[in-house]
């Protein structure tokens, strides 16, 4: 069975902080790794991929994987309320998504 | 840009009803995968189709059908209707492309039994 964990918080970060949230996952076989934000009630909204070792950003987001540790992050620099939501972690890429549980973010202006 | 269409947005029943749940991907995505999603839940993946073929089958109920047409969109039965079943139905479509298939995800199907 694949897992995906992560830690459900809240996490609590001031308003202009970096938040950061992190993911690990059981299978070393996957090869891909996204990063919705789903706000409550609404749809989970990708916000970013990686397939490689090292860092991938994007605007205020950058996101981190490391594959021999199994290991898989994503950063938000200069937070906003705005960011304030659940972040999933999924993985693998080509099959079904399996999500983590999730992490809710709270930007206390 | 073009996003996942699903209707209805909300639906009530009642137990033992059934339910039909619309999906219309992403034009020219080939896959459609549906979820379901508990509250504090996170999403869980009931089937999906590729060129309008299953391809994967998850936590789907037997009282739970779904088909991928010719023009890809998709449909969601529910038969004998219970209370569990009241629950967020999202829709995603993919364009195939391995295993860097994003899926995106469409605003959702809020069900209600009662």
């Amino acid at each position: 069975q694949k897992e995906v964990e992560q830690n459900s918080g809240p996490l609590s970060v001031p308003e202009g902080a970096i938040a950061s949230l992190n993911c690990t996952y059981s299978d070393r076989g996957s090869q891909s790794f996204f990063w919705y934000r789903q706000y409550s009630g609404k749809s989970p909204e990708l916000i970013m991929s990686i397939y490689s070792n090292g860092d991938k950003e994007d605007g205020r987001f950058t996101a981190q994987l490391n594959k021999a540790s199994q290991y898989v992050s994503l950063l938000i620099r200069d937070s906003q309320p705005s960011d304030s939501a659940t972040y999933l972690c999924a993985a693998p890429g080509n099959t079904p998504l399996v999500f983590g549980k999730g992490t809710r973010l709270s930007v206390i202006a | 840009a073009a996003g996942v269409i699903q209707s209805p947005r909300h639906l009530i029943k009642e137990k033992r009803e059934t339910a039909t749940l619309k999906c219309y991907p992403i034009p020219r995505h080939d896959t459609v995968y549906w979820y379901q999603q508990g509250p504090g839940q996170d999403p869980q993946f009931l089937i999906s189709f590729y060129e309008k073929m299953q391809s994967d089958k998850g936590s789907i109920p037997d009282r739970f059908s779904a088909q991928q047409f010719s023009d890809y969109h998709s449909e969601l039965n529910m038969s004998s209707l219970e209370l569990g079943d009241s629950a967020l139905y999202f829709c995603a479509s993919s364009f195939n492309r391995g295993h860097k298939n994003e899926q995106f995800f469409g605003p959702g199907t809020r069900l209600t039994v009662l």
